[in-house]
């Protein structure tokens, strides 16, 4: 069974980095066809999709963060991460790590979610 | 990027009505569409990948279908536990977007 775990602080200060990581059990982040990635909701409203991380480390970010953004594999870990620069309150949000299956086209597991508040 | 719109935003109906959420997607995804339920402080669960291919494990009253820019997403005869919130995810380019979810309670 996969099951993925969030972990960071649920606070962040503006301005300052949000760092998450995901850590993945049952299945192996080395291993190709799937997609990690990290979505994010923001409180009472709806899916953002902010990008994913591939087994041979290729990424995709959302050009509305990518500038902020950086995802990374640690694969002695079995884990992928997200670094979000310079946040604002409108990061506030929370943070799903996820696997995409990429033939199938859709997310088939998802983490708990972990929320993330920004404020001083 | 590709703008989903969902209709209704939100739904009331009862235990064993048949009901159909719909999604428009503002450029063609084909057939690269997934419909996923999601309850308060739970992630989302996929239901219907690839337009109209059954998760495994999801009961079959739920049915999805459409290609190119609408699609449908149909409960056949609804169970309790099926109330909850429905969004829809083109899966088709990047960035991947999804609608703004339909709300679905009880009457």
């Amino acid at each position: 069974q996969v099951q993925l775990q969030e972990s960071g602080p649920g606070l962040v200060k503006p301005s300052q980095t949000l760092s998450l990581t995901c850590t993945v059990s049952g299945a192996s982040v080395s291993s190709a066809g799937y997609f990690w990635s990290w979505i994010r909701q923001h409180p009472g409203r709806g899916l953002e999709w902010i990008g994913y991380i591939y087994f041979n480390g290729r990424t995709y970010n959302n050009p509305s963060l990518e500038s902020r953004m950086t995802i990374s594999l640690d694969t002695s870990k079995n884990q992928f991460s997200l670094k979000l620069t310079s946040v604002t309150a409108a990061d506030t949000a929370v943070y799903y790590c996820a696997r995409d299956r990429g033939a199938e086209g859709s997310v088939d597991c998802w983490g708990q979610g972990t929320l993330v508040t920004v404020s001083s | 990027d590709i703008q989903m719109t969902q209709s209704p935003s939100t739904l009331s109906a009862s235990v064993g009505d048949r009901v159909t959420i719909t999604c428009r997607a503002s450029q063609s995804v084909s057939n690269w569409l997934a419909w996923y339920q999601q309850k308060p402080g739970k992630a989302p669960k996929v239901l219907i990948y690839k337009a109209s291919s059954l998760e495994s494990g999801v009961p079959s009253r739920f049915s999805g279908s459409g290609s190119g820019t609408e699609f449908t997403l149909t409960i056949s005869s609804l169970q309790p536990d099926d109330f909850a919130t429905y969004y829809c995810q083109q899966c088709n380019s990047y960035p991947y977007t999804f609608g703004q979810g339909t709300k679905l309670d009880i009457k």
